[in-house]
């Protein structure tokens, strides 16, 4: 593992409720990204940070937002959440990132989280 | 938008069989490509990658070749091990973005 922790690794929770989710690196990575992975879609890119307080939306942002108060906390937060959220989501990091990661950083990944919404 | 198409399986081989996993690409530019395994529980790794035409990427006994002609990016492993078995999927960089594109997987099981 490339130091990425992600919390809770399980959860369930009821329609409307607000959940959160944690990725914390201890590699000092620029780059964080979630993913979410259902079957049929592969991994979906949800949001992504470029450096503290900086980040972006991915493909698949509606009903998330994010926030990166340090270097290694990536927080994914589901306001009120439904059941298509229901998923698997997946932490990941790189050093370096744009064309310029291939080269040299490929995505690092945690265990990730199964989320359940009833 | 850039994309990767892969076989989505599931497949199942026996042991010592021979594997290929289609993936090709649609995109802008000329794209950085990637093979990323994930094994039961896990989450996703790097298993080989390509950053030109012609380049071949090799891990683990696999290889995939960056062919530019067929927008193709091919898996392939000679002799598959019951420990192959895991979720192959392609990806892609989108062309000055830091965004990584996957496909949707692909299930392997390799029996004994």
């Amino acid at each position: 593992d490339a130091g990425i922790t992600q919390s809770p690794r399980h959860k369930v929770t009821e329609t409307g409720t607000p959940v959160t989710l944690r990725c914390h690196q201890t590699e000092n990575h620029r780059y964080m990204y979630w993913y979410r992975q259902d079957p049929g879609h592969g991994l979906r890119l949800i949001h992504y940070s470029y450096g503290v307080k900086d980040t972006d939306k991915g493909e698949v942002s509606d009903g998330y937002s994010v926030s990166r108060s340090k270097t290694e906390d990536f927080l994914l937060t589901l306001e009120s959440a439904t059941s298509s959220q229901t998923s698997v989501y997946f932490c990941a990091i790189s050093e370096i990132g744009g064309m310029r990661r291939q080269d040299n950083s490929p995505l690092h990944f945690g265990n990730g989280t199964r989320l359940t919404v009833t | 938008g850039d994309s990767g198409t892969q076989m989505e399986g599931p497949v199942t081989l026996s042991e010592e069989a021979f594997l290929t996993i289609n993936c090709t690409y649609t995109a802008t530019g000329y794209p950085s490509l990637f093979w990323y395994v994930q094994y039961p529980g896990e989450g996703l790794q790097l298993l080989l990658k390509a950053t030109k035409a012609d380049d071949k990427g090799s891990n683990k006994g696999f290889e995939a070749t960056y062919r530019k002609e067929t927008t193709s990016f091919h898996l392939e492993k000679g002799s598959v091990q019951v420990s192959d078995s895991a979720v192959y999927f392609c990806a892609l960089t989108q062309g000055g973005s830091e965004k990584l594109v996957f496909g949707k997987g692909m299930k392997l099981t390799v029996n004994p």
